[in-house]
């Protein structure tokens, strides 16, 4: 199983502004993700975090408005810039541990609302 | 490209009430993962049931039960003698070979006294 501690668990910026989220795992993990939830919407996948390499994007997503840092099999941070409030969202920090693992675990989220 | 399906955006029901939850995937792996996940009001995610796709056997654990059938690609999840308590949105999910869940939109389960 793994842990995960995401701060902070709420947040509320101004727009413009930039809002780095930390995510801890418990132990050493190769597969780390990110996702959003939209009020009143499902989450979608904003990328994977590899350690020692950039993140991967999905559709939709890019560098330059979340970027990922991901220094080692333990950590990595979301930040979300130039914010607006069509930011305004639910950040889960996820973890896979493989096909063997019982689940896929996440993070307790960051509620992020934007003014 | 995957794709989870969750048509029912709401069901309401009287607490005892069984609750059944559709979802319908699509997937062109052969081996994947599917899970349902609870959501309540708090906004964690809360883990329920994993099954693999080479494993069709159904289960019941508690008052928790899903019924795979590969053969239609759906994967439903049905809530026995429902509380207070099980209100929140459940989510159906797939997971991919390289661990990526795509998420159903979500179903919004309230149960009344």
């Amino acid at each position: 199983s793994a842990v995960i501690s995401q701060k902070p668990s709420r947040d509320i910026c101004q727009r413009g502004t930039s809002l780095t989220i930390q995510c801890q795992v418990d132990s050493q993990v190769t597969m780390m993700f990110w996702y959003r939830q939209q009020p009143g919407q499902s989450l979608t996948l904003i990328a994977t975090a590899n350690q020692g390499s950039e993140a991967t994007y999905e559709s939709g997503f890019v560098i330059d408005k979340f970027p990922i840092s991901r220094p080692n099999l333990t950590f990595s941070t979301l930040t979300v810039s130039n914010m607006s409030p069509e930011d305004s969202s639910i950040y889960l920090c996820s973890v896979d541990l493989g096909p063997g693992a019982s689940e896929a675990f996440f993070g307790q989220g960051t509620r992020l609302t934007v003014v | 490209a995957q794709k989870v399906t969750q048509a029912q955006t709401e069901i309401s029901v009287v607490e005892k009430e069984d609750v059944t939850l559709d979802c319908v995937y699509e997937t062109r792996d052969t081996t994947y993962y599917l899970f349902w996940y609870k959501q309540p009001p708090s906004g964690e995610l809360v883990f329920l049931i994993r099954r693999n796709s080479f494993d069709e056997q159904n289960e019941i654990s508690g008052r928790y039960s899903w019924n795979f059938q590969k053969s239609t690609s759906s994967f439903n999840f049905t809530i026995t003698a429902s509380q207070v308590v099980d209100s929140a949105v459940y989510f159906c999910a797939l997971r991919n070979s390289w661990g990526k869940l795509q998420f159903g939109a979500g179903t919004q389960v309230v149960v009344t006294p």
